[in-house]
């Protein structure tokens, strides 16, 4: 059973350009999560969507970031107009489902390194 | 020892020695942490969790240590090995409506001279 997995595992982009970051869940998973990831800081939450739904996108800046997780294929994480702070490791996570009872465990993607000339 | 500063807390220790790992998290409410290991280049890696109600968890080798009080979390290794190098982080979450978003620490890198 393949983990997430995530591509490309690095992408070089031109400022102004775009990012487009690829996340398959885990088989049986239909909860995704984008982090990003700074260079010596933790993880911080981006986006939670379910398929074909954006459930929260509170840590997910309003301009030139997008997210969706379509029925057939993979999450996407779009980023327009790429700027140098934008330069970061970007980490997918998948779960089975959410409950408001338990926790489900979130596993990691391998993480998109992005690098903004 | 352990320093804390502008950069990435780190602790050095010798092979064979036990590790702690210390965390201060954020939220009083939440109830669920997790400690992870991320190696470099990789993503992290699921260790260890603990809920609200416990004090203490033990699994092969590690243990974890919450005191509420204080809101404090600590990740003890027994016997640390080389292999156990890497960057380790704390992560908390609470179960009350939103339980998926996770809450990360800054990290601290454990160093393991053979």
């Amino acid at each position: 059973n393949a983990g997430v997995m995530q591509n490309p595992r690095h992408l070089v982009r031109r400022r102004g350009q775009e990012a487009r970051l690829r996340c398959s869940p885990m088989k049986g998973h239909s909860h995704v999560y984008w982090y990003r990831q700074l260079p010596e800081e933790g993880l911080k939450f981006m986006v939670y969507l379910q398929k074909e739904n954006i459930i929260d996108e509170s840590g997910m800046p309003k301009e030139r970031f997008s997210a969706e997780f379509p029925k057939e294929g993979p999450s996407i994480l779009r980023i327009q107009q790429v700027v140098r702070g934008d330069s970061a490791a970007y980490f997918c996570a998948s779960s089975l489902r959410t409950s408001g009872i338990s926790y489900n465990e979130q596993f990691f993607g391998p993480g998109t390194r992005l690098t903004v000339l | 020892g352990e320093s804390v500063g502008l950069h990435l807390p780190t602790l050095s220790v010798q092979e064979g020695d036990n590790s702690i790992i210390n965390c201060a998290y954020s939220n009083s409410a939440s109830d669920y942490f997790i400690w992870y290991k991320q190696e470099s280049g990789k993503g992290p890696q699921f260790i260890i969790d603990i809920r609200s109600n416990m004090d203490k968890r033990q699994g092969q080798r590690v243990t974890v240590l919450l005191n509420k009080t204080v809101k404090h979390l600590s990740l003890q290794i027994a016997a640390t090995q080389p292999g156990d190098s890497a960057v380790y982080f704390c992560a908390e979450t609470y179960s009350g409506g939103s339980n998926y978003k996770l809450t990360f620490g800054k990290g601290t890198l454990l160093t393991v001279n053979p």
